[in-house]
């Protein structure tokens, strides 16, 4: 089974506008990490928020918040005030294990393409 | 403050022939380390993952490997090239513990023809 499913392979909007890219992720384990990273065309992945599974309150960055939904499993990305810089392809991604693991290693989604229009 | 260095940029390299892509990290001590493949339009696939020096561990058998001679240096090899080893290599780190952000090097596009 996806550990990340994103299931909107591209979206559209238009600038200064209010745009949310979906995620839901599944995993048995309690203690977990949620992330969302930007890949503009230029290839290299920029790390945009992070959420753990035991954080109270939604994570947010600037003009990016995570709308994290427990019971839902889902942790998806909202990004308020488009700009056209925002343009890029959203990777949400997950961490299994808590704070100490050793391994460390993220599963990715296939990816959500973002297209900012005047 | 930390940097992550891949080279080469670009490759283009003919099937059958060896493959070398180096990943170094400036500013950290003994940070994990992860080598992902990123196909056109897909997700990011683990490829090999480094808890410390000369430890790797595999994700996905295939003719790639991979090695940590130093801290801070973490290479992707092959022997012989194949068609579908083409595609967009990311080298990752992370602290070891206490941190979960994982960042990104430039990566390398490699194309074989």
């Amino acid at each position: 089974a996806q550990k990340i499913t994103q299931t909107q392979p591209g979206m559209f909007v238009q600038e200064k506008e209010a745009v949310t890219l979906d995620c839901t992720y599944d995993t048995s384990d309690p203690s977990y990490g949620l992330f969302w990273y930007k890949q503009p065309s230029s290839g290299e992945m920029i790390f945009l928020i992070y959420q753990g599974s035991y954080d109270q309150q939604n994570a947010t960055e600037g003009r990016y918040s995570l709308n994290f939904q427990k019971a839902r499993k889902s942790a998806n990305l909202v990004i308020s005030a488009s700009q056209l810089g925002d343009s890029a392809m959203y990777f949400c991604a997950m961490r299994e294990g808590g704070r100490g693991s050793t391994l460390g290693r993220l599963y990715f989604g296939r990816g959500t393409q973002l297209t900012v229009w005047p | 403050s930390q940097t992550i260095h891949q080279w080469p940029a670009t490759l283009v390299q003919p099937v059958g022939s060896p493959l070398s892509l180096e990943c170094t990290v400036e500013g950290t001590s003994n940070p994990n380390l992860y080598w992902y493949r990123q196909a056109a339009g897909r997700g990011l696939q683990l490829l090999f993952y480094s808890v410390g020096i000369g430890q790797i561990s595999s994700e996905v058998p295939q003719n790639l490997s991979a090695s940590r001679p130093q801290d801070r240096q973490f290479i992707l090899s092959s022997k012989k090239l194949l068609l579908s080893d083409s595609g967009f290599y990311l080298c990752a780190w992370t602290w070891g513990s206490g941190s979960y952000e994982q960042y990104f090097g430039p990566g390398t596009r490699l194309t074989v023809t």
